[in-house]
């Protein structure tokens, strides 16, 4: 199985702050890397496909960059309805599978 | 806008199989492939395998021989049977489309059941 790695696990930062997350898999999945925010309680939003696709209708802020083995997730300036935990997954190999999550705290 | 709904029985006996129904709505099944993903509490999500509208299944090897996938295209929903459960299945269980064209994605995903494996 393809294992992914994120980091940090967790994150504290404020309204406005630009954050990173980092993800990287143990083998190449050039650009089959997706990126989901999952609020408590509620369905999994799809934020980016394909390593640096825009889902349409998500926020201009969120972008998304990497190949290969190493990706991120930058926030450019988070806003209050961010805040929530963070998936990366990939889709190169099944099992997919998916980063162990970043929670995004205030 | 395409809707899924996970429904079925929120408590399971251990060695009991588990039951639960996706419901799609605003859109039809066919075409897709249909996703179940699983989140015990406290814990990462863990892929649990698809299923094609035509029938084809894909499972999760660490699961497989426990795992049935189906698909119900009269009734636009897909059904998921995890048989022989234990405590270690209690978990939040999500239905998800995946889109496939040159790349592999989920979206949209259900709100998710909660299923708890208890006497």
């Amino acid at each position: 199985d393809i294992q992914m790695t994120q980091s940090p696990s967790s994150l504290s930062a404020s309204e406005g702050d630009r954050v990173t997350i980092t993800c990287r898999a143990s083998q190449s999945i050039t650009t089959y890397l997706n990126w989901y925010q999952h609020k408590p309680g509620k369905a999994p939003k799809l934020l980016i496909y394909a390593a640096s696709s825009l889902k349409s209708g998500v926020p201009s802020r969120f972008s998304g960059s990497g190949s290969g083995t190493d990706f991120t997730l930058t926030i450019s300036s988070l806003q209050p309805e961010d805040f929530a935990t963070y998936y990366c997954q990939q889709s190169d190999n099944t099992p997919y599978t998916f980063g162990q999550g970043t929670k995004l705290e205030i | 806008q395409v809707q899924l709904q996970e429904s079925g029985p929120g408590l399971v006996k251990p060695s009991e199989t588990l039951s639960l129904t996706c419901s799609v709505s605003g859109g039809s099944i066919s075409g897709y492939y249909w996703n179940w993903i699983r989140q015990p509490p406290g814990k990462g999500l863990e892929w649990i395998g698809y299923i094609y509208s035509s029938g084809i299944t894909n499972y999760n090897p660490s699961l497989k021989s426990r795992v049935t996938i189906s698909v119900d295209t009269s009734k636009n929903h897909c059904s998921l049977k995890l048989s022989s459960v234990t405590a270690a299945d209690t978990a939040v269980y999500y239905c998800a489309r995946m889109y496939s064209t040159s790349s592999y994605w989920l979206d949209p995903w259900g709100q998710g059941a909660l299923v708890t494996v208890s006497s």
